[in-house]
């Protein structure tokens, strides 16, 4: 089975400093996983994702996201926070049989504070 | 390109009412996935449809169905509302067709049942 487990609530953070919104995963197979974002009242959108290659992935607004197999984690990060970045985080992994299925975390309510 | 769009964006119903959701994906997108919202839930997986079909199915009752009509707008449709049901329902829609993951959220349609 697949699942992701998001174990922060809440994250607080002053606007300059980094941050980082934790991920863990449990899949069977390779892992594909994603990060999203949800501003209020509207949709999620996609920041990134790890398929494979490098541990490293670059993504939208500045985001990056590292993948750690041994520790089975997933975590997004960023060097210098906004006020803007501000928002709802989620991570997702996908069903390694079905293309088009996804778990998501229960999500991480990220707050920057000026 | 225009994004996902979702009708209406909000609705109130009743106990034992039925509601029908819309959701138009992205131009050329032909697999449409839906999720229900709650505070306590996090982001469930209902369905997805590929190509008029359905390909991936949640764990929700049958109340709960949908459908793909041939220019790939999706429907979902909950029958018999329970209180529970309240919830922001999104619909996603994914390049199926170039193998590629990412999917792209309409805003949602938040549904309320009294």
């Amino acid at each position: 089975a697949q699942s992701v487990a998001q174990p922060e609530d809440q994250v607080n953070v002053a606007e300059g400093n980094p941050l980082t919104v934790k991920c863990t995963y449990s899949v069977s197979g390779n892992p594909y996983l994603f990060w999203y974002v949800q501003y209020p009242n509207r949709g999620l959108q996609f920041l990134l994702k790890y398929i494979t290659g490098d541990n490293l992935v670059k993504g939208s607004y500045g985001f990056e996201a590292e993948f750690n197999k041994s520790q089975t984690s997933f975590h997004l990060k960023k060097p210098s926070a906004l006020v803007s970045d501000s928002a709802l985080y989620f991570c997702a992994v996908r069903d390694w049989n079905n293309f088009n299925k996804f778990y998501f975390g229960s999500g991480t309510k990220l707050n920057v504070k000026p | 390109k225009a994004g996902v769009t979702q009708t209406p964006r909000y609705l109130i119903k009743t106990r034992g009412q039925q509601v029908t959701l819309s959701c138009s994906p992205i131009s050329g997108h032909r697999s449409v996935s839906w999720y229900q919202q709650t505070p306590g839930q996090g982001l469930q997986f209902l369905f997805e449809y590929f190509s008029e079909t359905q390909r991936n199915k949640g764990n929700f009752p049958g109340r709960f169905s949908g459908r793909q009509f041939s220019n790939s707008r999706s429907e979902m449709n909950v029958s018999t509302l329970e209180l529970g049901d309240s919830a922001l329902y999104l619909c996603a829609s994914t390049d199926r067709d170039r193998g590629l993951n990412e999917q792209f959220f309409g805003p949602g349609t938040r549904l309320t049942v009294l």
